[in-house]
């Protein structure tokens, strides 16, 4: 079963509209997430390492004032797209590494966001 | 800065068909390296893995073998079946697997019964 869950998985909202996405390790802690966005057809784009107990760090050319990040807990990360806009549609997806060497990260099912 | 390649798709086969998709790379160090498998409407989810020279990768039929003198670590599978159907995707990761990824452009994969 899956051991990171994505929530929601689908919105649609209007234009001006905050998003907030979820992204929980279901079975074990995670002190780092991560946050990425996949356009259509295209590869997934690293956004930001979420670092629990700290500021996350963002990828060049992302807005830190666009896409909030919150780890407040050692299984929660949440990533905030506010007054959102058409060009920030996209789908977002997460992904959480087991703590420990070489350990997998197991990804979120994903959020495919769409703002009218 | 690390970037990963990969041959565009998509790439449409007949069931029992022979699959290779192309991967290389570029990066500092030794990285290491993965496919993930992302099907219709699903998260991605990881296939196989090579964390140093010469490693092979392999799960449900797939292999890759990770070659760092010709930076490369295609995809390969001998038969390939109607629900292999999906999104991969060939990646590295600069430290280890708990690490940022850098993913390739994603190769669509169409299998014909």
């Amino acid at each position: 079963g899956a051991v990171v869950s994505q929530h929601p998985s689908r919105v649609i909202c209007k234009s001006g509209t905050s998003v907030k996405i979820e992204c929980r390790s279901l079975d074990f802690q995670a002190t780092t997430m991560f946050w990425y966005r996949q356009f259509p057809k295209k590869s997934l784009m690293l956004m930001a390492t979420s670092n629990e107990g700290s500021k996350a760090t963002y990828e060049q050319g992302v807005e830190k004032d666009k896409f909030l990040i919150n780890h407040a807990s050692l299984t929660l990360s949440t990533l905030t797209v506010t007054s959102a806009h058409p060009e920030d549609s996209s789908f977002y997806i997460c992904s959480a590494p087991r703590q420990g060497a070489n350990q997998p990260q197991h990804f979120g099912d994903g959020t495919r966001l769409s703002i009218l | 800065g690390d970037s990963v390649t990969q041959m565009e798709g998509p790439v449409t086969l007949s069931e029992e068909a022979f699959l290779t998709i192309n991967c290389t790379y570029t990066a500092t160090g030794y990285p290491s390296l993965f496919w993930y498998v992302q099907y219709p409407g699903e998260g991605l989810q990881l296939l196989l893995k090579a964390t140093k020279a010469d490693d092979k990768g392999s799960n449900k039929g797939f292999e890759a073998t990770y070659r760092k003198e010709t930076t490369s670590f295609h995809l390969e599978k001998g038969s390939v079946q109607v629900s292999d159907s999906a999104v991969y995707f060939c990646a590295l990761s600069p430290f280890d697997a708990g690490n940022m990824l850098t993913f390739g452009g994603g190769t669509r994969l169409m299998v014909k019964p």
